[in-house]
């Protein structure tokens, strides 16, 4: 059974720093593409980042391009999202999601499992 | 960027009724659009993907079709289980963007 399990989150200053990670479990993790995707309070779904598989590529959204970084430890099976200079509008909570391929530059991309999330509270 | 755009962006309907979304891209997608459905407090789900592929487990009344910049999802016969939030997504190009979701509330 696959399993996604964040941590990390919490209540933080801006300009503040953060790291997040997402535990995964149930698949061979090094195969796959992983992402984080993230909602702000009542508001709907915004892509973050995402890493292939053997950790060579990596992509983000404008938002938070500069500011974050995407990096993972395929001998943990382990995820994680530094999160520096953040500012309110990071405010949300962070998905990691597994991607049903190795890397993202192809189209025939989904994102099959997704962890439980895990808030993130920028506010002084 | 590509920019994801759904309508309605909220609707009413009776167990039972057929629901359909649409979603539209600024640009052509070829198929690569996926769909996901989100409840209250709970991560989102997949649904559809490659425009028109139903997910393992998922129940065949969901449905998804289009291709370039129009897709549809439907519901068939709307069950108690499908109050939710609807998000179609496009994979075609990074940055991987959402539409901005479809809320299906109990009339």
């Amino acid at each position: 059974e696959v399993q996604l399990v964040e941590s990390g989150g919490g209540l933080v200053q801006p300009g503040g720093s953060l790291r997040l990670s997402c535990a995964a479990s149930g698949f061979t993790f090094s195969t796959y593409a992983m992402t984080w995707v993230r909602q702000a309070p009542g508001k709907g779904l915004e892509w973050v980042s995402a890493i292939s598989g053997n950790g060579g590529r990596t992509d983000y959204a404008d938002s938070v391009k500069g500011r974050f970084t995407i990096s993972r430890d395929n001998s943990k099976n382990t995820l994680y999202l530094q999160m520096n200079s953040l500012r309110a509008e990071d405010t949300a909570i962070y998905y990691c999601a597994k991607v049903s391929r190795t890397t993202v530059t192809t189209g025939y991309i989904y994102f099959d499992y997704w962890g439980q999330g895990i808030l993130v509270t920028v506010s002084s | 960027d590509i920019q994801m755009t759904q309508s309605p962006s909220s609707l009413s309907a009776s167990v039972g009724d057929r629901v359909t979304i649409t979603c539209r891209a600024s640009q052509s997608i070829s198929r690569f659009l996926n769909w996901y459905q989100q409840k209250p407090g709970k991560a989102p789900k997949l649904l559809i993907y490659v425009a028109s592929s139903l997910q393992s487990g998922v129940p065949s009344r969901f449905s998804g079709s289009g291709s370039g910049t129009d897709f549809t999802l439907t519901i068939s016969s709307l069950q108690p289980e499908d109050f939710a939030t609807y998000y179609c997504q496009q994979s075609y190009s990074t940055p991987l963007t959402f539409g901005g979701g479809t809320k299906v509330e109990i009339k």
